[in-house]
């Protein structure tokens, strides 16, 4: 069936640093991907979003792009901030039915 | 606009009694899914609620039921606690035909004890 798999975390860095979240998705047809953060204690927020293979979904400094030919969809961001530290899911779905599937979540921890 | 609700915010409970979380969408939305999200680990879909009728499931058993009202606000109904319903509850609110822009709530957290 249709899946996400992330990097393990936590993730530490320092502030400053780049940030790389890698994530991968098995699916059958061609759904769009999707980066939610969740700060602690708060529900989900989109943070970016691609819809076709080679978009670049960007926001607030983070991008990442679709990339049908490796199904991956990683997050990169050039200059962390303490106020990033957060859990990051991605997520793919198809528009029928509306069914996000996630993964299972990368815990960043940016350090001053 | 606002957005979406949900209440209560905590809630603790022992095996074998039932729940209701409640959720309000955002304005505009006619549609609202949710999704349980255990500790540590990403959402997994319960189900999805348009014009008041369930509108696709996840691998969830019956005892996980819903509703939804005229007013688009939903209900998710939970009988027969097990101590693995123990997660934070989400909800969140889209307007049908564009399922890629769904707005989350900021959960329920429920303990089953």
């Amino acid at each position: 069936g249709d899946s996400v798999t992330q990097m393990e975390g936590p993730v530490t860095l320092s502030e400053e640093a780049f940030l790389t979240i890698n994530c991968t998705y098995t699916a059958t047809g061609y759904p769009s991907l999707f980066w939610y953060v969740q700060y602690p204690g708060e529900g989900l927020q989109l943070l970016l979003k691609a819809t076709k293979a080679d978009d670049k979904g960007s926001n607030k400094g983070f991008e990442a792009t679709y990339r049908k030919e490796t199904t991956s969809f990683h997050l990169e961001k050039g200059s962390v901030q303490v106020s990033d530290s957060a859990v990051y899911f991605c997520a793919l779905l198809y528009n029928q039915g509306g069914k996000l599937i996630f993964g299972q979540g990368t815990e960043l921890s940016v350090k001053p | 606009e606002t957005g979406v609700t949900q209440s209560p915010t905590h809630l603790i409970k022992t095996r074998g009694q039932q729940v209701t979380l409640r959720c309000s969408s955002q304005s505009g939305h006619n549609t609202v899914s949710w999704y349980q999200q255990a500790l540590g680990q990403g959402p997994q879909f319960i189900f999805q609620y348009y014009r008041e009728e369930e509108n696709g499931r996840g691998n969830f058993p019956p005892r996980f039921s819903g509703l939804q009202f005229p007013n688009y606000s939903s209900e998710l109904n939970v009988n027969a606690l097990e101590l693995d319903d123990s997660a934070l509850y989400l909800c969140a609110s889209s307007q049908s035909g564009n399922q890629e822009t769904q707005y989350f709530g900021p959960g329920t957290r429920l303990l089953v004890l």
